[in-house]
């Protein structure tokens, strides 16, 4: 198993600035991705960030605006940046190894993020 | 594209008692991987029970079961002897390859 810890649990910030999350894995692992969840919603996958290389962008996220960083197996940061009211979300991170193909994905607690 | 349906946004359920919660999804693969994640207040999301599509069998953990029917693309949850600690948010993922899907999510409450 895989203990995700996420920083910060929550923050208030002014819209126009940026945010960066950072997530905590105790183990290694091979994939790990940011999710974003609007209060009482679904989760929508924002990225999957990849070990030494550019992260992987869903339709509707674009790096500009979600840069992320992955320098090694265990840790992985999101930004949010030039924030406005309607990036207020809690955002997951999720990592998973393969130990077979019904691998289980493990979740951080989120970071609540509301921005004025 | 893959999508996941959760008919049910609420449900509720008397303690002890039994609650099947509802997922149908679409895909035209044949080998995919479907879970039920549950999500307290906490936010914390917990893996419940997992099911790969090339079993037959439902997967069973504990008080919580599968009704996995391939065919139709359902996979419904049953929780029995339900307790308050089972109160929470619960997602239906659907994966192929790298990729899960979740659904809108079921809210469940167990009154006492």
């Amino acid at each position: 198993s895989a203990v995700i810890s996420q920083k910060p649990s929550r923050d208030i910030c002014q819209r126009g600035t940026s945010l960066t999350i950072q997530c905590q894995v105790d183990s290694q692992v091979t994939m790990m991705f940011w999710y974003r969840q609007q209060p009482g919603q679904s989760l929508t996958l924002i990225a999957t960030a990849n070990q030494g290389s550019e992260a992987t962008y869903e339709s509707g996220f674009v790096i500009d605006k979600f840069p992320i960083s992955r320098p090694n197996l265990t840790f992985s940061t999101l930004t949010v940046s030039n924030m406005s009211p309607e990036d207020s979300s809690i955002y997951l991170c999720s990592a998973a190894s393969r130990g077979g193909p019904a691998y289980e994905q493990y979740f951080g607690p989120g970071t609540r993020l509301t921005v004025t | 594209a893959q999508t996941v349906t959760q008919s049910q946004p609420e449900m509720s359920v008397q303690e002890a008692e039994t609650v099947t919660l509802s997922c149908t999804y679409d895909t035209s693969e044949s080998d995919y991987y479907l879970f039920w994640y549950k999500q307290p207040p906490s936010r914390q999301m917990i893996l419940v029970i997992r099911q790969e599509a090339y079993k037959q069998q439902n997967a069973t953990e504990n008080r919580f079961s599968v009704n996995f029917q391939k065919a139709a693309k359902s996979f419904s949850l049953k929780i029995s002897d339900s307790q308050l600690g089972d109160a929470a948010m619960y997602f239906c993922a659907y994966r192929f390859n790298n990729d899960m899907r979740f659904g809108a999510g079921t809210r469940l409450t167990v009154k006492p």
